[in-house]
């Protein structure tokens, strides 16, 4: 079956530090990846997505980049702020539209000023 | 994108008794999805809410203890049955957009309490 295994956390950084969320995953076929983001108090939003091998999604200065080779999809941010803090999820979906999300457990992430 | 209501946002409930949650949506929806997500824990699909149909449901998920229902295209509820401290969880639920299947919305998560 699928899964999806990310680093756990928490993650604590400095503001205008480098990001890396490491993200693994497997899957039957050609699964569709995404990263969603949870901030305090609110709910899921998702942050970025790529549906093909060597796709990169990007939003907000965070990036993913979708390698088939090493079934990977870690999360980058090259400086990030507090307003960050929150947590992350790696996602795959596997098929079409008909297919619910599978999660990784989540990452909570810390910025401090 | 789209606007999911969900509703409650949140209840405490007694042991036993059982609660339904509901789903709307404002835009078109090709599927529609209930998730479950423990404390401090990920998000685990519960079920397929299938128009007009039994919905589809995950392993270790049945519909006696959780019932679902979707009459129509842009509204579902998922009902907790016979509940104990264990269903203590955030309840969430999640659609596709019609011409949009690869992105999944969610609503803001009824969260539950069983005391």
């Amino acid at each position: 079956g699928n899964s999806v295994t990310q680093m756990e956390g928490p993650v604590t950084l400095s503001e205008e530090a480098f990001l890396t969320i490491n993200c693994t995953y497997t899957a039957t076929g050609y699964p569709s990846l995404f990263w969603y983001v949870q901030y305090p108090g609110e709910g899921l939003q998702l942050l970025l997505k790529a549906t093909k091998a060597d796709d990169k999604g990007s939003n907000k200065g965070f990036e993913a980049t979708y390698r088939k080779e090493t079934t990977s999809f870690h999360l980058e941010k090259g400086s990030v702020q507090v307003s960050d803090s929150a947590v992350y999820f790696c996602a795959l979906k596997s098929g079409g539209g008909a297919d619910g999300l599978t999660f990784g457990k989540g990452t909570h992430l810390i910025i401090q000023p | 994108s789209a606007v999911i209501s969900q509703k409650p946002s949140r209840d405490i409930c007694q042991r036993g008794t059982s609660l339904t949650i509901q789903c709307q949506v404002d835009s078109q929806v090709t599927m529609m999805f209930w998730y479950r997500q423990q404390p401090g824990q990920s998000l685990t699909l519960i079920a397929t809410a299938n128009q007009g149909s039994e919905a589809t449901y995950e392993s270790g998920f049945v519909i006696d203890k959780f019932p679902i229902s979707r009459p129509n295209l842009t509204f579902s509820t998922l009902t907790v049955s016979n509940m104990s401290p264990e269903d203590s969880s955030i309840y969430l639920c999640s659609v596709t957009l019609t011409g949009k299947n690869t992105e999944a919305f969610f609503g803001q998560g009824t969260r539950l309490t069983v005391v």
